[in-house]
């Protein structure tokens, strides 16, 4: 059974940085596009940033737009977020997700909390 | 970016009874569209893709309808399992982003 596991979040002062990482045990990673989604405590789930399977291929959302960095590294079955500049507004659940548009599974996700 | 629309905002249901849930896009998806699960505490699971395509291991009561902007989503007769909150969400821009609506909650009548 495909799962994905995320870590590294936590809280963290406004302006300051974190990275997530997220662990697929499935055997077929380097297969999958991968999509990065949040959740603020009680509200709607936003799409953030997405990466092809090699990496040559990356988008954002505007409200992350230069602040986020996805990355994957397919050897350890792993995917990445650099948070930088990190605002009160970012914090919220961060699920990592497989898939292209349709996202067929998703990690329990990991909370970030940026405050001061 | 397409906005997404869903309604009603929270739905009372008895068990055994249907639900109809309802999305709508500002600009046609065509059946870019997804449907997902949420419990609480838990990760959102997926439904329908395709707009009416049951994903797998997902059962015969969930079935999803519609085209362009227009999108259902039914529980034919509800279990206890099934309330939750539902998202729809479309896949049809590229690049993305993929937008999704604010969720249905569907709660015990």
């Amino acid at each position: 059974q495909v799962q994905l596991v995320e870590s590294g979040g936590g809280l963290v002062k406004p302006g300051g940085s974190l990275r997530l990482s997220c662990a697929d045990s499935g055997f077929t990673f380097s297969d999958q596009y991968m999509s990065w989604i949040r959740q603020a405590p009680g509200k709607g789930l936003e799409w953030v940033s997405y990466i092809s399977r090699t990496g040559n291929s990356i988008y954002y959302a505007d409200s992350v737009r230069g602040r986020f960095t996805i990355s994957r590294d397919n050897a350890k079955k792993s995917l990445y977020l650099q948070m930088n500049s990190l605002r009160a507004d970012d914090t919220a659940f961060y699920y990592c997700a497989r898939g292209e548009g349709t996202l067929t599974s998703w990690g329990r996700g990991t909370l970030v909390i940026v405050s001061s | 970016e397409i906005l997404m629309t869903q309604s009603p905002a929270t739905l009372s249901v008895a068990p055994g009874e249907r639900a109809t849930l309802s999305c709508r896009a500002s600009h046609s998806v065509k059946t870019s569209l997804v449907w997902y699960q949420q419990k609480p505490g838990q990760a959102p699971r997926l439904l329908i893709y395709g707009a009416s395509t049951r994903a797998t291991g997902i059962p015969a009561r969930f079935s999803g309808s519609g085209s362009g902007t227009e999108f259902t989503l039914t529980i034919s007769s509800l279990q206890s399992e099934d309330f939750a909150v539902y998202y729809c969400q479309q896949y049809s821009s590229w690049p993305p982003p993929w937008t999704f609506g604010q969720g249905t909650k569907v709660e015990i009548k």
